[in-house]
């Protein structure tokens, strides 16, 4: 089972709709994770961090970690074209010296 | 704001030739990693720095190999080029490794095309 899963997408949704971006983990190590953005040809930017359980909030968007269910989710509130982007999830690897490991990624398009 | 520069956004070369691909960030990080990315497959590291001159692999070096002589600068380095290493680049810093200081800083990525 790899360390961090995503589902890719592509995920098409219509502007204003709330959109969750979901990841699950396998190791409870290191309990730090990650929302990068990247939009097309561009380099990943994070987006948003968040340690362990519960919920974090940043303008439209909330980090979610599930600590039971080992899942991590990104909600985005009143979506905008603007957030058409692909979405990682990432999380400190067990097996380096704290380096991330990414999600596949998931692919975002919001539609006017 | 941290800059992460990647000297070509865009290469094409042939079957066998030896490829460079520069970055340089202006942070005085000193951490600095080469990723590649791949549809389907995601990012996967293939070799970080932690100082200069020093390195450690990733979870795919295989073919590639890297050099640091200056803490601002980190080279990835294509021996001889295959088809199989056709695929966005990406480089990246971080002040530290785990917590806040491990924020990732990217490049725009260098889309390589072996022919």
């Amino acid at each position: 089972q790899k360390e961090v899963e995503q589902d890719p997408g592509p995920l098409s949704v219509p502007e204003g709709a709330i959109v969750s971006l979901n990841c699950t983990y396998s190791n409870s190590a290191f309990q730090y994770f990650m929302w990068y953005r990247q939009y097309s040809r561009k380099g990943p930017e994070l987006l948003m961090y968040t340690y362990s359980s519960g919920n974090k909030e940043d303008g439209r968007f909330t980090a979610q970690v599930d600590k039971s269910s080992k899942y991590i989710s990104l909600f985005i509130r009143d979506s905008q074209p603007s957030d058409s982007a692909t979405y990682l999830c990432a999380k400190i690897s067990r097996g380096s010296q704290g380096n991330l490991i990414f999600g596949k990624g998931t692919k975002l398009s919001v539609k006017p | 704001d941290v800059k992460v520069t990647q000297s070509s956004r865009y290469l094409v070369k042939r079957t066998g030739e030896k490829v460079f691909l520069e970055c340089v960030q202006d942070m005085d990080h000193e951490n600095m990693f080469w990723y590649r990315q791949d549809p389907g497959l995601g990012l996967r590291l293939i070799y970080f720095s932690y100082d200069v001159k020093m390195k450690e692999k990733g979870d795919i070096p295989e073919g590639y190999s890297v050099s640091r002589e200056k803490k601002e600068r980190f080279s990835l380095i294509l021996e001889s080029a295959s088809t199989n290493q056709t695929s966005m680049y990406l480089c990246a810093s971080s002040l530290g490794l785990g917590g806040t200081a491990g924020e990732l800083f990217f490049g725009e990525g260098s889309r390589l095309t072996v022919l």
